[in-house]
């Protein structure tokens, strides 16, 4: 059971270039998010994807596509990749559970774009 | 805007004391509110949830929580340097929206 795993751990990338964050989760979850995580401003939600086909905004989706591919995965593009989204990507998924979405983390891709 | 607010520490308390950890949020109609912890360069893991007013204990870890004064707490007993970390709080504002505070960092000094 590897609960959410992320791909890639590390990467970088020039201005302008493109690329797709992976996520996936085995623990049959509902719920996906993406966060960023940058110093200083802790966490902030780029997209959420409650269940399998739909997904929403968050406090940062500009510059940022999400596909909800099927129930496990959830991936996260840069089409146009800029210096101010260099920081730490999370995935997470949630399900209910004793009355609240208890979120599990995937262990971060480290993204700097120069 | 949705705001979380946590003082950046750190906060420095000696192995086997209480440790005070507090929150702040703006949005009064938020639903209920997290505590995760970080270790560097790891990912955030899920201390323990609230979402009524008043106390909730999860072994050395008590949440509080007063609504009217928009206020959340983390206290933790016994505390170990193990316990030396960044904690988060976060808050769901509505649906799945989440809204994480800075974080704060602590040090168990053994």
């Amino acid at each position: 059971n590897a609960g959410v795993t992320q791909t890639p751990k590390f990467q970088v990338l020039k201005t302008g270039q493109s690329m797709t964050l992976q996520c996936a989760q085995d623990m049959n979850h509902n719920s996906m998010y993406w966060y960023r995580q940058d110093p200083g401003m802790g966490l902030r939600l780029i997209y959420y994807s409650a269940s399998e086909g739909t997904t929403d905004k968050g406090e940062v989706p500009n510059g940022y596509n999400v596909s909800r591919l099927n129930k496990r995965e959830f991936s996260l593009r840069l089409e146009s990749a800029a210096p101010s989204q260099t920081s730490v990507y999370f995935c997470a998924s949630s399900d209910l559970a004793g009355g609240e979405y208890e979120q599990y983390f995937g262990p971060g891709t480290r993204l700097t774009v120069t | 805007q949705k705001e979380v607010e946590q003082n950046s520490g750190p906060l420095s308390v000696p192995e086997g004391a209480i440790a005070s950890l507090n929150c702040t949020y703006s949005d009064r109609g938020s639903q209920s509110f997290f505590w995760y912890r970080q270790y560097s360069g790891k990912s955030p893991e899920l201390i323990m949830f609230i979402y009524s007013n008043g106390d909730k204990e999860d072994g050395r870890f008590t949440a509080q929580l007063n609504k009217a004064s928009q206020y959340v707490s983390l206290l933790i007993r016994d505390s170990q340097p193990s316990d030396s970390a960044t904690y988060l709080c976060a808050v769901r504002v509505y649906g799945q929206n989440f809204v994480f505070g800075p974080g704060t960092r602590l040090s168990v000094l053994p």
